[in-house]
C-alpha cells in the first residue's frame, strides 16, 4: 500500500540522548515535511525538504536536524534530547509546494 | 508569518445534523486551504482543499467556503454520522510556499 512509514511508533527516551526519526515513502513525492503536533498548538513545521539534496528550516527547527540524500527518505535527528521536545512526530509528503500532504501515522516521543 | 485561528474547538452535534467549523488567516497572499481529518492514533488525512480562485467546493456531505475579503473558511459536513467522529484541522499556504499554517484543531463528536 502506497503511503508513507514512521519508526518508531513510540519511543521513551532519557535526556540528552541521540535519537533518529525514520520516515519512508514510496510515492515519489518531491516534498517531505517534519511536523510536531502538541495539545493547543496545533501542528508546527520543524523542517522540509522540497526535492532530495535539499532542506529548509521551519518554524520550530532548533534542536533538531534532517537529511535527505534520495528520494524516499527523510530522517529527523534529535542530536541531544530535552522533555520540551516531547510530542507526537508527524511525516509528511506532497507531490510539489502547496500541495495537500499525505500524513504518517506519527511517533510519539517522551523525553523523561 | 500567518496566523489560523480555529473555532470552535469542541463540537458535539446530534447524527443527521450538520456541523459547521471556522478558521480565520491575517496573511492576504494565502491562497491554498486544505482541510484534514484525524482520527485517534493515526496522521491527519486529507478530506478537502479549495484554492482562492474558488468560493465553494463540494465532495458529498463535506463542503468548504472561501471569503478572502473577509479572509475566513469554513468547513461544513451535513447528514452527520459517527464516524464523522474525529479532528478536523484548517490550515493555509502559499501554493508555492513550503509551509501550512494550521490551526488549532476541532474535536467533533457525532452522537448516536
Amino acid at each position: 500500500i502506497a503511503g508513507i512509514t514512521q519508526a518508531p511508533t513510540s519511543q521513551i527516551l532519557a535526556a540528552g540522548r541521540r535519537m533518529t526519526l525514520r520516515c519512508t515513502q514510496d510515492m515519489r513525492h518531491n516534498a517531505m515535511y517534519w511536523y510536531r503536533q502538541d495539545l493547543g498548538l496545533g501542528l508546527r513545521l520543524i523542517h522540509y525538504s522540497n526535492t532530495a539534496g535539499t532542506t529548509g528550516k521551519g518554524e520550530v527547527p532548533d534542536g533538531y536536524s534532517v537529511s535527505r540524500a534520495n528520494t524516499d527518505d527523510f530522517p529527523l535527528t534529535l542530536a541531544s534530547a530535552v522533555p520540551s521536545q516531547t510530542s507526537v512526530y508527524f511525516c509528511a509528503s506532497s507531490p510539489g509546494t502547496g500541495i495537500g500532504y499525505t500524513f504518517g501515522s506519527g511517533t510519539r516521543l517522551t523525553v523523561v | 508569518g500567518e496566523n489560523v485561528e480555529q473555532h470552535p474547538s469542541t463540537l458535539s452535534v446530534q447524527e443527521g445534523d450538520s456541523a459547521v467549523i471556522k478558521c480565520t488567516y491575517s496573511d492576504s497572499a494565502s491562497n491554498y486551504f486544505p482541510w484534514y481529518k484525524q482520527e485517534l492514533g493515526k496522521g491527519p488525512q486529507l478530506i478537502i482543499d479549495i484554492r482562492s480562485n474558488v468560493g465553494e467546493k463540494k465532495d458529498q456531505r463535506i463542503a468548504v467556503t472561501l471569503n478572502k475579503t473577509a479572509k475566513h473558511f469554513s468547513l461544513h459536513i451535513t447528514e452527520t454520522q459517527p464516524e464523522d467522529s474525529a479532528v478536523y484541522f484548517c490550515a493555509a499556504s502559499i501554493f508555492t510556499g513550503n509551509q501550512f499554517y494550521f490551526g488549532t484543531g476541532t474535536s467533533l463528536t457525532v452522537i448516536p
